[in-house]
């Protein structure tokens, strides 16, 4: 069956360092790949949608400069946090969608900033 | 543009209880319609989705959801909550030809024993 993996599941970081995660589609390619950043007590906002053969596209209030997204297959894609502040922290879900109409949700990863 | 509204944070219901979860949408076109439920400390899991058709359809764990165009709902049921069900649930909609999806602020489920 079609899987999303996330990793690492939790990571800490020091306050102005940076931070990169990653997703990888198992069993099926993934066309495209979103990124949300659910932040504490909150819902999931979309940090940006890449897909195959196009340039990423960042939501408004996330740029490209500060969560860098790398999807150089059909299958794996991953997100950096650069110099990640307090507001940063939250849960990090990747939704990789197949070339129907299924999208597939890892389990997150859980970023906490010190 | 699409939206999502949740328009309840908190529902508190007794085990054994019917439930509604409400989810009104805003979209110049019928979206794909999700409910999703995220457990403590966990992501997302899909409950259940709409495309087209059959405007009730059935979910996981006896849930199952209603798509209303008149009144742009996907109102989530279950005939008898269990404790367990007690997590945050999130109403979602994709346009159709898109790829983004947009979640509601989500709904607290609380089942009192």
């Amino acid at each position: 069956g079609a899987l999303v993996y996330q990793y690492p599941r939790r990571t800490i970081c020091k306050s102005g360092t940076s931070m990169r995660m990653e997703c990888q589609a198992v069993g099926f390619q993934a066309t495209s790949v979103a990124w949300y950043r659910q932040s504490p007590q909150k819902t999931f906002e979309l940090i940006a949608l890449s897909t195959v053969n196009s340039a990423i596209k960042y939501e408004q209030n996330f740029t490209q400069e500060k969560f860098p997204i790398s999807h150089p297959n059909l299958s794996f894609s991953s997100m950096t946090v650069l110099n990640a502040y307090l507001e940063d922290r939250g849960l990090y879900l990747c939704g990789a969608r197949t070339g129907g109409n299924e999208q597939y949700f890892g389990p997150g990863t859980r970023l906490t900033v010190l | 543009a699409q939206s999502v509204t949740q328009p309840d944070a908190r529902v508190t219901v007794s085990e054994g209880a019917s439930l509604q979860l409400r989810c009104k949408y805003s979209s110049s076109v019928t979206p794909y319609l999700f409910w999703y439920v995220q457990y403590p400390r966990q992501g997302l899991q899909l409950l259940l989705k709409y495309y087209s058709g059959d405007p009730v359809v059935q979910g996981v764990n006896g849930f199952e959801a209603e798509f209303s165009k008149s009144n742009s709902s996907f109102h989530l049921r279950k005939a008898s909550v269990h404790w367990s069900d007690s997590a945050v649930y999130f109403c979602a909609v994709r346009r159709n030809n898109n790829n983004r999806i947009f979640f509601g602020d989500g709904t607290q489920l609380v089942v009192k024993p």
